[in-house]
């Protein structure tokens, strides 16, 4: 039922880097703001970047973002075993008149 | 610190209605610079955005289309909450419900999550 695709799991060992894809179209992504989100087992998704790369406050510099035509990628750098989390992308679906999200990716720090 | 408070039942008949609440404190619903949703959340579904409402002189509110047919979600501002309305539920409406504030196009306050189960 998403409308943005995302990579079912990334993973990789602590102190190193992933990234995390999100396509979408010209109707979503291609013309709008991405978000991402984190979500831990059991609660409710929180804002990690807004605007395509910006981080709200408390956010560590560790995560980014980023976007180009209709993609847009989220990085995790340092990665540390408090980051294994469910991820999400989100935007406005110009074509649907609805906010959509991505499919979600696990992380697993190995 | 502005937190919503979800309320409401968390299990639902199948053809019943689901009504759910969120109080908001810390802010005021009538704040015309943001908006308040409802997203749900369920393994077959994902995230799933059902509609918004806000406050420009008067209550204004949006709907998925997948749902705009039996969805009400109103704002309150003597209570300070908003509140989500689901008519004629079937079993693939099972889901965690999240009441969220849009603030500039940015998702940033999410209520705990209510989970509602359909089942007779």
């Amino acid at each position: 039922q998403s409308v943005l695709t995302q990579p079912p799991s990334v993973s990789a060992a602590p102190g190193q880097k992933v990234t995390i894809s999100c396509s979408g179209g010209s109707s979503n992504i291609g013309n709008y703001y991405v978000s991402w989100y984190q979500q831990f087992p059991g609660a409710a998704p929180k804002l990690l970047i807004y605007e395509n790369d910006k981080r709200p406050s408390g956010i560590p510099d560790r995560f980014s973002g980023s976007k180009s035509g209709s993609s847009a990628t989220l990085g995790i750098t340092g990665l540390q075993t408090g980051d294994e989390a469910d991820y999400y992308c989100g935007t406005w679906d110009g074509g649907l008149s609805a906010r959509v999200f991505g499919t979600g990716t696990k992380v697993t720090v190995l | 610190q502005v937190q919503l408070q979800q309320s409401g039942p968390g299990l639902v008949k199948p053809s019943q209605t689901l009504l759910l609440s969120c109080a908001l404190s810390g802010d005021r619903v009538s704040n015309s610079s943001v908006s308040w949703n409802w997203i749900r959340q369920s393994p077959s579904r994902g995230l799933e955005w059902l509609g918004r409402t806000n406050y420009r002189s008067k209550w204004n509110s949006h709907y998925a289309a997948s749902v705009e047919s039996r969805i009400i979600i109103n704002g309150d501002t003597s209570k300070n909450e908003f509140s989500l309305q689901l008519n004629s539920v079937t079993l693939e409406d099972t889901a965690v419900y999240y009441c969220v504030r849009d603030s500039n196009w940015r998702l940033d306050l999410w209520g705990r999550g209510t989970l509602v189960t359909v089942s007779s």
